[in-house]
């Protein structure tokens, strides 16, 4: 079966702009993640998913970040009033359930904040 | 603070040569996985590893894990320009759902 898959997969947008990103899981994965990765750095954890359980929010940076998602299918990642900080590889990842199960990524979208 | 940090930070090496990478977390695990990246995009899985494990094989890697010591090692036998690419560690802790990534090691394979 398909891949995750994340869109787009380049934004270019101007300080202050709100932006939405979005992943699509594979298919009968019920855990989601989403990561930052700034230029030349690890992985930053934001956010997770699993199945219906109230998602853990404890990366997220600040309240202009939240994210949804859509039963075991579809997330949005909103970033809310961007800022030049927030240029970032946003990545997602799902597994087939948490636990420590290796984790699938998608190819990240490259957000740029002018 | 990160919980993993790898080192070397880069590594260069001639193309048939091991590569040697190394992983070091700060508080016990449950498992231990090693990803890597190209281009800066999605990570690929390379291999796992459980805290009542010592070591592990997949083709060419060698994984092992020292939970006393608290770190691990990621080894590239008989390297190919393929396997040029950033390598990240990453540890779960019991109880927790979401795995910590390290820094990474930036690998390039000199043909």
């Amino acid at each position: 079966g398909a891949g995750v898959s994340q869109s787009p997969s380049n934004k270019v947008t101007e300080k202050g702009k709100d932006v939405e990103l979005r992943c699509d899981p594979i298919s009968g994965h019920t855990a989601l993640y989403w990561y930052r990765q700034r230029l030349g750095q690890g992985l930053e954890f934001l956010i997770y998913f699993q199945g219906n359980s109230a998602p853990d929010k404890s990366g997220l940076p600040s309240d202009r970040f939240s994210a949804e998602r859509t039963g075991e299918s579809v997330s949005t990642l909103t970033i809310q009033r961007t800022q030049q900080e927030d240029s970032a590889v946003y990545l997602c990842a799902s597994s087939r359930w948490a636990s420590g199960n290796e984790q699938f990524f998608g190819p990240g979208t490259r957000l740029t904040v002018l | 603070s990160q919980q993993g940090e790898e080192d070397p930070q880069a590594l260069s090496i001639q193309e048939g040569e091991n590569a040697t990478m190394n992983c070091s977390y700060k508080t016990s695990i449950n498992n231990l996985q090693w990803y890597r990246q190209n281009s800066g995009r999605g990570l690929v899985h390379l291999i796992l590893i459980r805290s009542n494990e010592r070591e592990k094989h997949s083709g060419r890697l060698r994984v092992t894990l020292d939970t006393s010591k608290k770190s691990s090692s990621l080894l590239i036998t008989a390297s190919r320009a393929a396997d040029t690419a950033s390598y990240f560690c990453a540890s779960l802790r019991f109880g927790n759902e979401k795995l910590t990534f390290g820094t990474g090691t930036r690998l390039t394979i000199i043909p």
